[in-house]
């Protein structure tokens, strides 16, 4: 069975520092990944998405972004963290050819 | 182009009682529908799906149809329970691929006991 992981769980930064979040999935292989941001009380926004190594869209232009550096592993980053960014973050996969997604557990970024 | 509308909460009922979360879409032919559940602090939880018209999605004693002739996917429950409380997201696949889901806003549902 697959199992996707994502760390750490919680995540208190200063302004203006880096940022590195880390999404792995087990399980499976050649799994497209997503990156979602939810803001307190509100829904969810797609950041980016990745059919495969090396590949990245982005969905809205921003302060983060994203590496796939391996098949199954998904990094969001930034180099200055702004208040803005504060939310939580939920890494997703899906399999290349479904539709339905399968979320981890989420990341909650807060920054003071 | 595609979209997805979800009733607004929160919806607050009491332990028993009858849920309805109203979905309605827009988009291109007919799509998978999915209802997602997201627990305080946790990720979303697929909950149930249809994959064509007509079809009857249902898990843990939730239930939802896809009906193409309102284009509606409306999650019920005939007796919920306070564990039921969570956030509730109607989605549909967008059109342009890359498999991408277009969320609804999400339904807030808190029951008491």
């Amino acid at each position: 069975s697959q199992t996707i992981h994502q760390w750490p769980a919680t995540l208190v930064q200063p302004v203006g520092s880096p940022l590195s979040l880390e999404c792995t999935v087990e399980g499976t292989s050649n799994p497209n990944l997503y990156w979602y941001r939810q803001a307190a009380g509100r829904g969810l926004q797609l950041l980016f998405y990745s059919v495969g190594i090396g590949q990245i869209s982005s969905e809205v232009p921003q302060n983060l972004s994203a590496s796939r550096p391996q098949d199954r592993q998904f990094i969001l980053s930034s180099k200055k963290l702004l208040l803005s960014d504060s939310g939580f973050y939920l890494c997703a996969w899906s399999f290349s050819a479904h539709n339905e997604q399968f979320f981890g557990p989420g990341t909650r970024l807060t920054v003071l | 182009g595609d979209s997805v509308t979800q009733m607004e909460g929160p919806v607050t009922l009491s332990e028993e009682a009858f849920l309805t979360i109203n979905c309605t879409y827009t988009a291109t032919g007919y799509p998978s529908l999915f209802w997602y559940v997201q627990y305080p602090g946790e990720g979303l939880q697929l909950l149930l799906k249809a994959t064509k018209a007509d079809d009857k999605g249902s898990n843990k004693g939730f239930e939802a149809t896809y009906r193409k002739e309102t284009t509606s996917f409306h999650l019920e429950k005939g007796s919920v329970q306070v564990s039921d409380s969570a956030v509730y997201f109607c989605a549909l696949p967008f059109s342009g691929g890359y498999n991408k889901l277009i969320f609804g806003a999400g339904t807030r549902l808190a029951v008491h006991p």
